[in-house]
């Protein structure tokens, strides 16, 4: 499988915190994507970060990349309950198609 | 916003059954996808099309197949449904751009349950 997968499977912290997700993958890609799921819903797109960039913001998201570790992480600032959520990453392994490969998800629970 | 609306929230078959899951998008996208969802295995795909009647198999299309007849449209089949195809399932879809730039927009998922 070319997955990518996400560490740690699930973090618990306290709000105002800072919350690091990290996701490996093994093949080449073009670009990174971060995706939040609330609980039994779909999934929504947070962030993409392609292959030639090293780091990249959006409001209190900040997603770094690492292509010769084949790594990238998502940071979330100064968390709120309202963040409680899965996170996955996914990766395109060059496709061009479109298709994606998600990784298993990060729980992330934020306690008030 | 891109809306992805697929045809029930819940479902509940037997079985046997043969199953249909309907999912539409509303912004003429090139790419559909089918995926299912089960407890720490993460998102799987099934089966994609990126064109009308146009598909490619996934990493998990045993027990399944899809039809897209119409762009806004991907459907996925159940041909006799069985207790293994328990699980969430989520169609999402994406335009095509070079480099596969585009991000994916999800529907809200069905959750099949398979007595």
């Amino acid at each position: 499988s070319q997955q990518g997968e996400e560490d740690p499977q699930a973090l618990s912290i306290q709000e105002g915190e800072n919350a690091t997700m990290n996701c490996s993958y093994k093949t080449s890609i073009n670009n990174l994507q971060w995706y939040r799921q609330n609980s039994g819903r779909g999934l929504v797109h947070l962030i993409l970060i392609r292959s030639n960039e090293r780091e990249k913001h959006s409001g209190r998201l900040r997603v770094t990349l690492d292509t010769s570790k084949k790594s990238s992480s998502l940071l979330i600032t100064a968390s709120r309950a309202a963040d409680t959520a899965s996170y996955f990453c996914a990766h395109d392994r060059g496709s061009t198609l479109g298709r994606l490969y998600f990784g298993r998800g990060t729980q992330l629970t934020v306690w008030p | 916003d891109v809306k992805v609306t697929q045809s029930s929230r819940y479902l509940v078959k037997r079985t046997g059954e043969k199953v249909f899951l309907e999912c539409v998008q509303d912004m003429d996208h090139e790419n559909m996808f089918w995926y299912r969802q089960d407890p720490g295995l993460g998102l799987r795909l099934i089966y994609f099309s990126y064109d009308v009647k146009m598909k490619e198999k996934g990493d998990i299309p045993e027990g399944y197949s899809v039809s897209r007849e119409k762009k806004e449209r991907f459907s996925l089949i159940l041909e006799s449904a069985s207790t293994n195809q328990t699980s969430m399932y989520l169609c999402a879809s994406t335009r095509r751009l070079a480099g596969g730039r585009e991000k994916q927009f999800f529907g809200p998922g069905t959750r099949l349950t398979v007595l």
